[in-house]
């Protein structure tokens, strides 16, 4: 069955420190896209993107870059860790056109001390 | 600026029906989607509503009227394994989905 997976689950890093987060989808979809969920919002892009070499800034993109290689894969980097990016993180995937849902994965919690 | 309200929070009891509300300002309209959120898990997708008027899928039903920016999530005949979050979010104009923060349904004996 097709998925797509997070890792690692739980990650504790130290203010300052690089952190990337891996996304691997076997759906085969073009569009892949990393969310943020905080108590009290709601779920915040970050990036995104429609396809391989194309990556595209979301409302929250400030100290986070990706890159997009292949179709399978959309890494997640924190560039320098800060404590205001604690936060669980979701990788999700739709198929085009942009209107069909997306399949998440099962989240990554990131702690930022 | 881009708004979706729901409310936080919602209990009803096991085998009645909950209505959970969804209002949104954005800029443009290409749908609006509900997820439903257990504890702990990722979002699972529940339905789309793009024209208005009402969706039925099983114990579930969606509602929406665009030009009163508002929809609602019916759910029926509740059971205990519907507890969770149940997250509004609406397709701008330029295809972006824009999230509203949850609603947290507790389902009583």
């Amino acid at each position: 069955d097709a998925e797509i997976t997070q890792s690692p689950r739980h990650k504790i890093t130290e203010t300052g420190r690089q952190v990337t987060l891996a996304c691997h989808q076997t759906w085969n979809h073009n569009n892949m896209f990393w969310y943020r969920q905080d108590l009290g919002h709601g779920l915040r892009l970050i990036h995104y993107s429609y396809g391989v070499q194309d990556t595209n800034k979301g409302e929250v993109s400030d100290g986070y870059s990706v890159s997009r290689s292949n179709t399978e894969d959309l890494p997640l980097t924190l560039e320098s860790a800060a404590s205001s990016q604690t936060s669980v993180y979701f990788c999700a995937s739709s198929e085009e056109p942009d209107y069909n849902e997306q399949f998440f994965g099962p989240g990554t919690r990131l702690t930022v001390l | 600026g881009q708004n979706i309200d729901q409310p936080t929070e919602m209990t009803a009891t096991e085998g009645a029906i909950v209505q959970i509300n969804c209002t949104y300002q954005t800029s443009g309209f290409n749908g609006l989607f509900w997820y439903q959120q257990h504890a702990g898990e990722a979002p699972t997708f529940l339905s789309y509503n793009v024209l208005d008027g009402l969706e039925e899928k099983g114990r579930f039903s969606s509602f929406l009227s665009r030009s009163k920016g508002y929809s609602y999530l019916l759910l029926k005949e509740l059971q205990m394994k519907d507890s969770a979050s149940y997250l509004c979010a609406v397709l701008d104009s330029n295809y972006q989905l824009i999230w509203g923060a949850g609603t947290k349904l507790i389902i009583k004996p």
